[in-house]
């Protein structure tokens, strides 16, 4: 079982450059989302979805865009890359449709922006 | 935007000692409140967490205490080791809303 992966672990973006980080579950998890994560900011939510077709806005979306076409699959992408958007993302899917319960995590996507 | 402030910022103890970790959360529509362990590296995973309707939890060396009025819940870490040498973060969670602290370094010194 290999729970929520992401892909890739690292990447280096110059300014104005696009791309899409991938996240895929195997737990038939209805509930996805993308965090950031930032030194001394904690974990921010940047889009989540609670099933294929819907998907909504978190609390810093701007910059970001994410579809989901499957249960199982949820890419977050980068449509021109700003030095902001430097951070660490993370994946994560929870079984509760609504968000409310424990989640779980990919290891996370490392993004620098040059 | 709905905060939540988690102190202290980093946290340095002694193996065997107690480790406690606090947070505290602006209004009322949440009705989960976990904590998560972050090493090096890894994503965030599920510590423990605790549903509004007790004031505590306690699973092996980890205890939360919750109060409800106050609107704080701490973790402590009882007998601490140094593997539990990490990143924690507590959360609070409601309908669509997962909001996350900003994180506590432990350090657990041998």
């Amino acid at each position: 079982n290999a729970g929520v992966t992401q892909t890739p672990k690292f990447q280096v973006l110059k300014t104005g450059q696009s791309m899409t980080l991938q996240c895929a579950q195997d737990m038939n998890h209805e509930y996805m989302s993308w965090y950031r994560q930032d030194p001394g900011m904690g974990l921010r939510l940047i889009h989540y979805s609670v099933g294929a077709g819907i998907t909504d806005q978190g609390e810093v979306p701007n910059g970001y865009n994410v579809s989901r076409s499957t249960t199982e699959d949820f890419p977050l992408r980068l449509l021109s890359a700003a030095p902001s958007q430097t951070s660490v993302y993370f994946c994560a899917s929870s079984p509760i449709r609504d968000g409310t319960g424990e989640l779980f995590f990919g290891e996370g996507s490392r993004l620098t922006v040059l | 935007q709905q905060q939540v402030k988690q102190s202290p910022q980093s946290l340095i103890v002694q193996k065997g000692g107690i480790s406690i970790i606090n947070c505290a959360y602006e209004n009322t529509a949440f009705d989960y409140f976990p904590w998560y362990q972050q090493f090096p590296g890894k994503g965030p995973a599920l510590l423990i967490a605790i549903r509004p309707d007790v004031s505590e939890k306690k699973e092996g060396r980890f205890t939360i205490s919750f109060n409800k009025s106050a609107k704080q819940f701490s973790l402590h870490i009882m007998d601490s080791q140094p593997g539990d040498s990490a990143t924690y973060f507590c959360a609070v969670s409601g309908t669509y809303k997962y909001i996350f602290g900003t994180g506590t370094r432990l350090k657990v010194l041998a």
